[in-house]
Parts: structure tokens; C-alpha cells; sequence
């Protein structure tokens, strides 16, 4: 079955820049999309097509795909950023729903 | 403004039952594909399935096939899952989530979500 993999945990400073990778083989084909859930939250889409951020989502957040690698960036993290992010695309087939691993970010 | 609250969530034997139900308000629903993610506990999201509008197209992870059954009432604004022979390893939340599709043809489909509820829980265990 297809996968997305994500690394389990990033850890930055207040104010660096924190990058979240997530693999797939679909991706060169497929949109890769970023979800922030906060603890005992919902999920929050936070990136959506690969790059493009929705309202109300802080200009922080910013995303990239090349070839099977997807990539979300947070410039200049917060501590309010803390939280596990979870990349979401399709698998090659077309016909199921993929979520990665998820990474849980630290900002401290 | 959108709200998705789930319901029908409890404690169930393994083997067992159970249908969880979703009252969708704030947005068009019969116009929507609509979704069910899980989380088990501590554990990652993991999509379950999806719907069309109509209802005529519904796709599940491979785990759940036979088993788990996709639904809605567009005349009630609400989405379903009927889940039989649960396992252990079921135990979760279930989010009900509504997908924006990008696109939808003979090759499949591909979509996103952007409205959540806040989830339901589902115990397993004897």
C-alpha cells in the first residue's frame, strides 16, 4: 500500500525556520497537502495543492514539491506553532486517501 | 459559519457494531463530497472513506472494505458509517470531514479537507 513518509520530529528555536519533509512516489503526479492538529484538536489545513495557503493561515506557512518530496516551511516559528503537522496526497491509483506519519514540531 | 458534529460513538464489543453519524450546518452539504478520518489514540490520522454527493460513488481503505459502510441523507444534511466487526485496533476517534474534490473521473479522484468536526470516539474492547 502506498506511504507517505514523514520525519517523527523536528526541533527549532523561536524565530529560526523549521522544514517538515514528506516522501511519497505519487508525488511527482499527485498534490501533497499539510495539516497542523494541536493537542486535542481537529486538524487545520494549513497548505493546500502543494503550495497555496488558505485564509486566516499566518504567511509563515509556506509549502514546495519537487519530484517525490513535498515540503512544508514555517519561517520564523512560533511557539504557538507547536504541534503535529500530517502531509495528506492520493495514491497513484486514485482511489484512496493518504496520510503521512505525521512530525511533531518543537519550538523552544 | 460550517459545522460538523459527529455522534454515535461508545464503548462496542470486538465484533461488534456500531453507526456513527455526522449533522453537517453552515454549507450546502448535498452540493459536497463528504469524508471519515481516524485517529487511534496517540496515533496518526489514517483516512477511512468518501462519498460523493449523490452517494453513487464511495471509496474506502483497504482495511475496512466489506466491513464499513459510507452513507448520507442529503434530505437531513448528514453523513454515516455504519461499521460491522470492529477490531481492537479500530478503537479511535472519527472525524467527519468535508472534501473540496479537485478532480473526479474514470482515474479516480482527488481532494482535500477543509471542514473538520470535532470527532467521535470508538472503544473497542470486551
Amino acid at each position: 500500500s502506498y506511504e507517505l513518509t514523514q520525519p517523527p520530529s523536528v526541533s527549532v528555536s523561536p524565530g529560526q525556520t523549521a522544514r517538515i519533509t514528506c516522501s511519497g512516489d505519487a508525488l511527482p503526479r499527485k498534490y501533497a497537502y499539510w495539516y497542523q492538529q494541536k493537542s486535542g484538536q481537529a486538524p487545520v489545513l494549513v497548505i493546500y495543492e502543494d503550495r497555496k495557503r488558505p485564509s486566516g493561515i499566518p504567511e509563515r506557512f509556506s509549502g514546495s514539491s519537487s519530484g517525490t518530496m513535498a515540503t512544508l516551511t514555517i519561517s520564523g516559528a512560533q511557539v504557538e506553532d507547536e504541534a503535529d503537522y500530517y502531509c495528506y496526497s492520493i495514491d497513484s491509483s486514485g482511489s484512496r486517501g493518504v496520510f503521512g506519519g505525521g512530525t511533531k514540531l518543537t519550538v523552544l | 459559519e460550517e459545522q460538523l458534529v459527529e455522534s454515535g460513538g461508545g464503548l462496542v464489543q470486538p465484533g461488534g457494531s456500531l453507526r456513527l453519524s455526522c449533522a453537517v450546518s453552515g454549507f450546502t452539504f448535498s452540493r459536497d463530497w463528504m469524508s471519515w478520518v481516524r485517529q487511534a489514540p496517540g496515533k496518526g490520522l489514517e483516512w477511512v472513506a468518501i462519498i460523493n454527493q449523490d452517494g453513487s460513488e464511495k471509496y474506502y481503505v483497504d482495511s475496512v472494505k466489506g466491513r464499513f459502510t459510507i452513507s448520507r441523507d442529503n434530505a437531513k444534511n448528514s453523513l454515516h458509517l455504519q461499521m460491522n466487526s470492529l477490531r481492537a485496533e479500530e478503537e479511535a476517534i472519527y472525524y467527519c470531514a468535508r472534501v473540496l474534490i479537485n478532480y473526479y473521473d474514470s482515474s479516480g479522484w482527488e481532494g482535500y479537507f477543509d471542514y473538520w468536526g470535532q470527532g467521535t470516539l470508538v472503544t473497542v474492547s470486551s
